[in-house]
């Protein structure tokens, strides 16, 4: 049973607009989210989290949403360019990140140009 | 900053080997530090949990006795395949956690033949 859930494989976004993604968990006692980014043969670069207490965090162009009642986060990229060009992934821990990852299945984002 | 490394980056070894691959924090000490291994286009699955000073903690179905994991301080941890075979193959990411997020390394991608 997948405890994090990532159910777009894929998105393209032209560059300039809005990159949406969109991350699910079942586990209600996670507490703390990140996401990251990756590339091919690369370890994932982190990106931004959240704690469970905030429904909002925002570094430059990244902004990540938590909707706790919904178990549903997102990450938004305004404005997407052409090098946000990766996988993205979802990653939820409990006691606040004290723990191992529960990571999603990641959505690949093309920033068409 | 929050800089992980990993060494080596690739390497092909025959079967019945043993392979060590390290992971080291550069510019933080890490009392916690996670090995994740990842097939082709799937996400991270976590291997085992190191924490320096004592034993690692495994996923189930991962075998400690093939996957040896030493952390010896506080800015580095090995994971020994031991007598690798084809099946191992694979690419291999560790994490250390500073704070609540955890940084990743670059990867290692392992070739047994």
């Amino acid at each position: 049973d997948q405890q994090v859930k990532q159910n777009s494989p894929s998105l393209s976004v032209q560059e300039g607009r809005i990159s949406i993604l969109n991350c699910d968990y079942t586990n209600s006692m996670f507490d703390y989210f990140l996401w990251y980014k990756k590339y091919p043969a690369e370890g994932p670069t982190f990106l931004i989290s959240i704690s469970s207490i905030k429904d909002k965090n925002e570094d430059g162009r990244f902004t990540v949403f938590l909707n706790k009642s919904a178990k549903h986060l997102s990450l938004h990229i305004v404005p997407s360019q052409p090098g946000d060009s990766a996988v993205y992934f979802c990653a939820a821990s409990l006691n606040s990140g004290n723990t191992p990852l529960v990571f999603g299945k990641g959505t690949r984002l093309s920033v068409i140009a | 900053g929050a800089v992980v490394s990993q060494h080596p980056s690739r390497v092909i070894c025959k079967s019945g080997t043993s392979v060590k691959i390290e992971c080291r924090s550069l510019d933080f000490q890490a009392t916690t530090m996670f090995w994740y291994r990842q097939f082709p286009k799937q996400s991270l699955m976590l291997m085992a949990t190191s924490n320096e000073g004592s034993k690692a903690t495994y996923e189930q179905g991962v075998e400690k006795d093939k996957f040896l994991i030493n952390h010896a301080s506080l800015t580095l941890s090995t994971l020994t395949v031991t007598s690798a075979h084809p099946e191992d193959s694979s690419f291999y990411i560790c994490s250390a956690l500073k704070r609540e997020t955890q940084y990743f390394g670059p990867g290692t991608r392992l070739l047994v033949l």
